[in-house]
């Protein structure tokens, strides 16, 4: 396999369950990134890891647990959801990030459609 | 702070048609980073370009061109002659600090 792969494509849970989103990349990037793409907005970023590290993390509310094991595979736990949380998530990697004005050029996967019951 | 505008939500032409989807960011950093992505109906962004704040010079890659203007804060990209395949939602991004700040998309249609 190539590129950024998510599963699963399509996630349906209820407000009570407990799901995770796996993202696994093959290019060799050492840093790692969810996205959240919701109707009519712009993307929000919602975790960046860098060499296996979380160093953004913006506002997002626990009930979203992000893991990085490895460079190469970056997961997102849900539990608790609520029905604003349906969304398509994107996962992306690239090089680390370098200096105050980064110009990484980010891979991304073709996200995980979530939908909250 | 930070921001990028794409002020049309949804453009539609016919096939062979031109078209520019515009762009306009806000920073204070001299130093800055420009680009733009295309999402098709599958999901995944595919990065097109990138242009960073000292070089204006405009590029162009087949039918598409990317037309940078510092004066007015611009990162306009036009695609000559559309095709059908050309259907996405386009997204300029500025980059700050290693992250991307998106624009809102502009959704393209395309028909045949």
């Amino acid at each position: 396999e190539t590129g950024v792969t998510q599963t699963p494509r399509h996630l349906v849970m209820g407000m009570t369950n407990k799901k995770s989103l796996k993202c696994e990349q093959h290019l060799g990037h050492n840093a790692m990134y969810w996205y959240k793409q919701s109707a009519k907005k712009p993307l929000e970023l919602m975790f960046v890891y860098s060499l296996e590290e979380r160093v953004e993390n913006n506002s997002v509310p626990s009930r979203f647990s992000p893991e990085c094991p490895n460079s190469s595979h970056l997961f997102l736990h849900l539990h608790t959801l609520q029905p604003e949380d349906s969304a398509l998530y994107l996962c992306a990697s690239s090089q680390a990030v370098q200096g105050a004005t980064g110009a990484n050029v980010l891979t991304f996967g073709a996200g995980s459609r979530l939908t909250v019951l | 702070a930070q921001k990028v505008t794409q002020a049309q939500t949804e453009i539609s032409v016919v096939e062979k048609e031109d078209v520019t989807l515009d762009c306009v960011y806000e920073t204070r950093d001299t130093t800055y980073y420009l680009f733009w992505y295309k999402q098709p109906p599958s999901g995944e962004l595919v990065f097109l370009i990138r242009r960073n704040s000292f070089d204006e010079q405009n590029e162009i890659s087949g039918r598409y061109s990317w037309n940078f203007q510092k004066s007015t804060s611009s990162f306009n990209f036009t695609i000559t002659a559309s095709q059908v395949v050309d259907s996405a939602v386009y997204f300029c991004a500025l980059s700050q600090g290693g992250k991307l700040i998106f624009g809102q998309g502009t959704e393209l249609s395309v028909k045949p």
